[in-house]
């Protein structure tokens, strides 16, 4: 059973750092591209970033670029979105989610975790 | 970066009704277009991938169409468990974006 459980959320002040981890199993993990998306309290979801299959290709969304960065530990068979200079408008739950098809690149993604609840604020 | 706009934002139907959920997309993006469905308190759940292809396990009411920039989801016959937002999201190019959600709720 493919499972991706997220963790590493919690309350973080304005300028700090936080590092969310994403579990995968179920599936062989170096085969899928992973992505992590976001949701603000009561708004829609944003896609903030993704990476390869093999760690070699990533993207992050203009509004994280410099200060977020997305890796993975395919031994581990684990992602992270290491997130620096956190703003209020970084709250959010944060979901990781699995590309469907293997060799693809963030298409459509078919398991996603429970999210994780990141919270910036003074 | 391609902006995708859904309408009605929200629709209140009754149990039985035919549903349909409009995406449009800022520029051509053939079919590379996907249908999620997301429950309170839930993670999304990929219901229709490349515009019209229904995912394993999805009921068969759920139905996409369309190319290009104009895209439809149907729920042929709303059940009280599809009570959800419904999220579009494109594929076409970088950065992959999401519109803004449908609220589905029975009347």
């Amino acid at each position: 059973e493919v499972q991706v459980l997220e963790s590493g959320g919690g309350l973080v002040q304005p300028g700090g750092s936080l590092r969310l981890s994403c579990a995968a199993s179920g599936f062989t993990f170096s085969s899928y591209a992973m992505s992590w998306v976001r949701q603000a309290p009561g708004k829609g979801l944003e896609w903030v970033s993704g990476i390869s299959g093999s760690g070699g290709s990533t993207y992050y969304a203009d509004s994280v670029k410099g200060r977020f960065t997305i890796s993975r530990d395919n031994s581990k068979n684990t992602l992270y979105l290491q997130m620096n200079s956190l703003r209020a408008e970084d709250t959010a739950v944060y979901y990781c989610a699995k590309d469907r098809n293997p060799s693809t690149s963030w298409y459509y993604f078919n398991y996603w975790g429970q999210g994780t609840l990141v919270t910036v604020s003074s | 970066d391609i902006q995708m706009t859904q309408s009605p934002s929200s629709l209140s139907a009754s149990v039985g009704d035919r549903v349909t959920i409009t995406c449009q997309a800022t520029q051509d993006i053939s079919n590379y277009l996907n249908w999620y469905q997301q429950k309170p308190g839930k993670a999304p759940k990929l219901l229709i991938y490349g515009a019209s292809s229904l995912e394993t396990g999805v009921p068969s009411r759920f139905s996409g169409s369309g190319s290009g920039t104009d895209f439809t989801f149907t729920i042929s016959s709303l059940q009280p468990e599809d009570i959800a937002t419904y999220y579009c999201q494109h594929y076409n190019n970088l950065p992959r974006t999401f519109g803004g959600g449908t609220k589905v709720e029975i009347k």
